[in-house]
């Protein structure tokens, strides 16, 4: 079946350092999303990606979606100790009537 | 605050116990969903509602039973569990016609089987 391969698997950082994750998949995905879950919450929706090159903003996040349209890249510039969470990409299968499908996620942890 | 509740927040019980979660949204969706989050299998979907009729089942123990009443309304009841069983466990809502919208999920129910 489909898989979403997130790496990094955890990254610890040093505050005010820039992020790079990404998750890729042997199939397309139309739709690339990016949650983050903080401890003991449940995940929030950060940034959705519709089309193969488009580069979405959200703060001090920016996403990518890759112009094979198999993966997905998501960047924290200057990252600060509110960072400190878990982030999931994720995309639906079968279109946009399936499931949505995710990633084990990228763990990140941020030194003061 | 995302819109999707679920109580109650921190749930401890003894195998033999029956319990409940509960979910409810107001967001007008028409899908929810249930899924189980541990150290060991991250996101693991467990059961889909979609206009209050279950469509998918991801072999889900039967010690665990889904119950959806209206589309604003989910709940997992629990019974005879396991410690393995352990876990947080997330409720998640959407369109049914627009996953790429993405799901909104609650804060989740600490688990702990003892």
């Amino acid at each position: 079946g489909q898989q979403l391969n997130q790496s990094p698997q955890s990254m610890f950082i040093q505050e005010g350092e820039d992020v790079s994750m990404n998750c890729t998949s042997s199939s397309i995905f139309n739709t690339w999303l990016w949650y983050k879950q903080d401890p003991g919450e449940g995940p929030v929706l950060l940034i959705a990606l519709y089309k193969a090159g488009e580069l979405t903003s959200n703060g001090r996040l920016t996403a990518q979606f890759g112009i094979t349209r198999k993966d997905s890249f998501l960047n924290i510039s200057a990252s600060i100790p509110s960072d400190v969470g878990i982030y999931f990409c994720a995309g639906p299968t079968g279109g946009s009537q399936g499931n949505l499908i995710f990633g084990k996620g990228t763990k990140l942890s941020v030194k003061p | 605050e995302t819109g999707v509740t679920q109580t109650p927040r921190h749930l401890v019980m003894g195998m033999t116990n029956k319990k409940s979660l509960k979910c409810e949204q107001h967001l007008g969706h028409n899908a929810m969903y249930w899924y189980k989050q541990s150290a060991k299998k991250p996101l693991e979907l467990m059961f889909v509602y979609s206009l209050e009729e279950r469509v998918e089942n991801n072999s889900v123990p039967s010690r665990f039973s889904p119950e959806c009443p209206n589309s604003s309304h989910l709940f997992l009841h629990l019974h005879t569990l396991q410690p393995e069983d352990s876990a947080l466990y997330l409720c998640a809502s959407s369109l049914r016609a627009r996953v790429d919208y993405g799901y909104t999920f609650g804060s989740g129910t600490r688990l702990t089987v003892v």
